[in-house]
């Protein structure tokens, strides 16, 4: 199993630039979660999906932020516009769906928006 | 609501010497609750957990962690550091509850291990 992979790696952007961030879980998890971290704030859950459905994005810092889990396999975050302030090490965790499950994360994805 | 606390966010250790790292929980029902662990540069790995089969929970790395619902914590504890075990941990919990799968973290305690 090759784990939850995620890219790119590193992502170092212009302010106003459209971002995108993927993640392929591990096959067989049916929930997937996309986390910020950052010094400041520590670790934010941003959104979660279950069967590629999105339960919870109260985590969204604002309308510039977007998830999508199109299939099983995969999942997009999406920031139109970037903004400096979302420079952070964005994370993608999957979960068989079933307590007492933990999760397995990605590598991570660090933006630097410029 | 349920969120946990994570005493001190750096802690030093002598290479050997015991390794203590705090976790309170507050949550309105039975816990699940876990241990991760962040190397530089990496994702979260998952250290231990508890889902209430034994209070003492034996995770990988040679640590450990106890539940006492007396003093609502979940202490991670190794007998001896290593060089190895310098990172960042983190405490985190959720609910017994079907469906209610998402995980809460504590802010992360930064291990510093001196040789």
């Amino acid at each position: 199993d090759a784990g939850v992979i995620q890219s790119p790696r590193h992502e170092v952007t212009e302010m106003g630039q459209e971002v995108t961030l993927r993640c392929k879980p591990i096959s067989g998890h049916n929930s997937l979660f996309w986390y910020r971290q950052t010094m400041m704030r520590g670790l934010e859950l941003l959104i979660y999906f279950n069967n590629n459905v999105p339960i919870d994005d109260s985590g969204m810092p604002e309308d510039r932020f977007s998830a999508k889990m199109p299939n099983a396999s995969f999942s997009t975050l999406k920031i139109q516009p970037s903004e400096p302030r979302d420079s952070a090490v964005y994370f993608c965790a999957s979960s068989p769906g079933q307590l007492p499950y933990g999760y397995t994360f990605g590598s991570g994805t660090r933006l630097t928006v410029v | 609501a349920q969120s946990v606390t994570q005493l001190g966010s750096h802690v030093s250790v002598s290479e050997g010497a015991l390794v203590l790292l705090r976790c309170n929980y507050s949550s309105s029902v039975p816990p699940y609750l876990f241990w991760y662990v962040q190397y530089p540069n990496q994702g979260l790995q998952l250290l231990l957990k508890y889902t209430s089969a034994a209070t003492l929970v034996k995770g990988i790395n040679g640590f450990e962690a106890e539940f006492k619902k007396s003093e609502t914590s979940f202490h991670l504890t190794k007998p001896s550091a290593h060089m190895s075990d310098a990172a960042e941990y983190f405490c985190a919990v959720t609910l017994r509850q079907t469906g209610a799968n998402n995980l809460f973290f504590g802010t992360g305690t930064r291990l510093t291990v001196i040789p």
